[in-house]
C-alpha cells in the first residue's frame, strides 16, 4: 500500500513565524502536490514536483515556497506566517506514467493554525 | 481551463437508500475523472477513476460511477448507503500532463446519513 505521511497532524503557529510543513511517501513517486482545503472552497492546489528539485507553482502559491532534495520528501513552507494561512494541507504523491493524470494519493493532512 | 462543478453542497439519504452525487467537469480533451472520499479529520481516500473504456466503473466500498461525454458528467452512485458512508466526497479532473499537473477538484458534497 502506498503510504504518504505528514509530520504533524496539528499545529499552531505564531504570526510572522517560519513554518515547515513535511512529507514523505514510500512508493518512489516521481510527482508530489501540496493542497489547502478550506471549507466551501475544497480542495486548491498550492505547488507540486514532478522530480527531484524540481517544482511548479500551482493555483495558489502566494506565500509559500517548496523544497524537494529527495525524492521521497516534499516540504511545505510558509516563510512569514499569517492567520490567513490557518488551513487544513493535504500531501498527495502520485506515480509518472505515459498519457494521463494517474490518481494521487493523500496523507492524513496537516491542520494548521495561526495566531 | 479545466473545472469541476458539484453541485450539491449536503446531502441527506436514510440508511438503505438509494445515493448519487452528481459531478459536471469542463475538460477540452479526454477527462481523466476520480471520486475521492474524505471521513473527518482524515485524508482522501480514492474511491474510483475512469481513464478510458467502459463508461460504467466500479470502485471499493460498493460505489460506482458513470462517464457520460454528451452531459460532462461523471455521477457517484450507491444501490444501499451505509452510516459509514457519512462522508465528505470529492470530484476530481484531471489532464494529460503525464500526472505532473495536479488534479481540480470540486468543492465537494457532505453526505449526512439519517438512520
Amino acid at each position: 500500500d502506498v503510504k504518504v505521511t505528514q509530520s504533524s497532524r496539528y499545529l499552531v503557529k505564531r504570526t510572522g513565524e517560519k513554518v515547515f510543513l513535511e512529507c514523505v511517501q514510500d512508493m518512489d513517486h516521481e510527482n508530489m502536490f501540496w493542497y489547502r482545503q478550506d471549507p466551501g472552497l475544497g480542495l486548491r492546489l498550492i505547488y507540486f514536483s514532478y522530480d527531484v528539485k524540481m517544482k511548479e507553482k500551482g493555483d495558489i502559491p502566494e506565500g509559500y515556497s517548496v523544497s524537494r532534495e529527495k525524492k521521497e520528501r516534499f516540504s511545505l513552507i510558509l516563510e512569514s506566517a499569517s492567520t490567513n494561512q490557518t488551513s487544513m494541507y493535504l500531501c498527495a504523491s502520485s506515480s509518472a506514467r505515459w498519457g494521463g493524470a494517474y490518481e494521487q494519493y493523500f496523507g492524513p493532512g496537516t491542520r494548521l493554525t495561526v495566531t | 481551463a479545466q473545472s469541476v462543478t458539484q453541485p450539491d453542497i449536503h446531502i441527506t439519504v436514510s440508511e438503505g437508500a438509494s445515493l448519487e452525487l452528481r459531478c459536471n467537469y469542463s475538460y477540452g480533451a479526454t477527462p481523466y475523472l476520480f471520486w475521492y472520499v474524505q471521513s473527518p479529520g482524515q485524508g482522501l481516500q480514492l474511491l474510483l477513476k475512469y481513464f478510458s473504456g467502459d463508461t460504467l466503473v466500479q470502485g471499493i466500498k460498493g460505489f460506482e460511477a458513470e462517464f457520460k461525454r454528451s452531459q460532462s458528467s461523471f455521477n457517484l452512485r450507491k444501490p444501499s448507503v451505509h452510516w459509514s458512508d457519512a462522508a465528505e466526497y470529492f470530484c476530481a479532473v484531471g489532464g494529460s500532463g503525464g500526472g505532473a499537473d495536479g488534479l481540480t477538484f470540486g468543492k465537494g458534497t457532505h453526505l449526512i446519513i439519517q438512520p
